[in-house]
């Protein structure tokens, strides 16, 4: 039984660096697509990108400028860093994970919220 | 990107009557690579469909999903009180992967 949880500071000012990690149980983190996605207040889920091993990352482009997502086999975790944060990034952060490219989200964190405020 | 717009955004049954959520695409999605998630307030999105039609482990057969290339639905048959959720949509053949704006199902 896969688990994932997210874990990270809560609150930032404007132009920090957001940075989560998702902490990964019941599978290895060298197989599967390690998923980061995020969902505003009141709004839809974004997907911002994923990891694959240490082989492959793919961001969405409307925040590639600003993201970096790393994986720690050994500790069996992945992360997220967003550079420059704004009001606008405030959301709750998931992990998730996918079986592969082009594939679904099968696998979530409860998620946590990141607010951005002055 | 693919843009999915859910329509409608709220749609307000009864336990027992036959629900029909719509996800359109704004270009068509490869290989019916969609899926549908069910979120309740203050948790995670859990997967319900995917594949456009494939229930995920565990769903009940009164959920369906069906379509292909632009015109996704999904059935809930007969409505049971834990079926009153937040769905979303959600295409992953095309990257970025993006996520419709949600059918809120609530009870009338």
């Amino acid at each position: 039984q896969v688990q994932l949880q997210e874990s990270g500071p809560g609150l930032l000012k404007p132009s920090e660096t957001l940075s989560l990690t998702c902490t990964v149980s019941g599978v290895s983190t060298s197989t599967y697509y390690w998923n980061w996605i995020r969902q505003p207040p009141g709004k839809g889920p974004e997907w911002i990108g994923y990891i694959y091993y240490s082989v492959s990352t793919r961001y969405n482009p409307s925040l590639k400028s600003r993201v970096t997502i790393s994986i720690d086999t050994s500790k069996n975790q992945f992360s997220l860093r967003l550079r420059s944060v704004t009001a606008a990034d405030t959301a709750v952060y998931y992990c998730a994970r996918a079986g592969g490219y082009n594939y679904h989200f099968d696998s979530w964190g409860p998620g946590t919220l990141v607010t951005v405020s002055s | 990107e693919i843009v999915l717009t859910q329509s409608p955004a709220t749609l307000s049954l009864s336990p027992g009557e036959r629900a029909t959520l719509s996800c359109g695409a704004s270009q068509s999605v490869p290989s019916r690579y969609l899926a549908w998630y069910q979120q309740k307030p203050g948790l995670a999105p859990r997967l319900f469909i995917y594949d456009a039609s494939t229930r995920a482990t565990g769903i009940p057969d009164r959920f369906s999903g069906s379509g292909s290339g632009t015109d996704f639905t999904l059935t809930i048959s007969r409505l049971e009180p834990e079926d009153f959720a937040v769905y979303y949509c959600q295409q992953y053949g095309s990257s970025p992967y993006s996520f419709g704006q949600g059918t809120k199902l609530e009870i009338k």
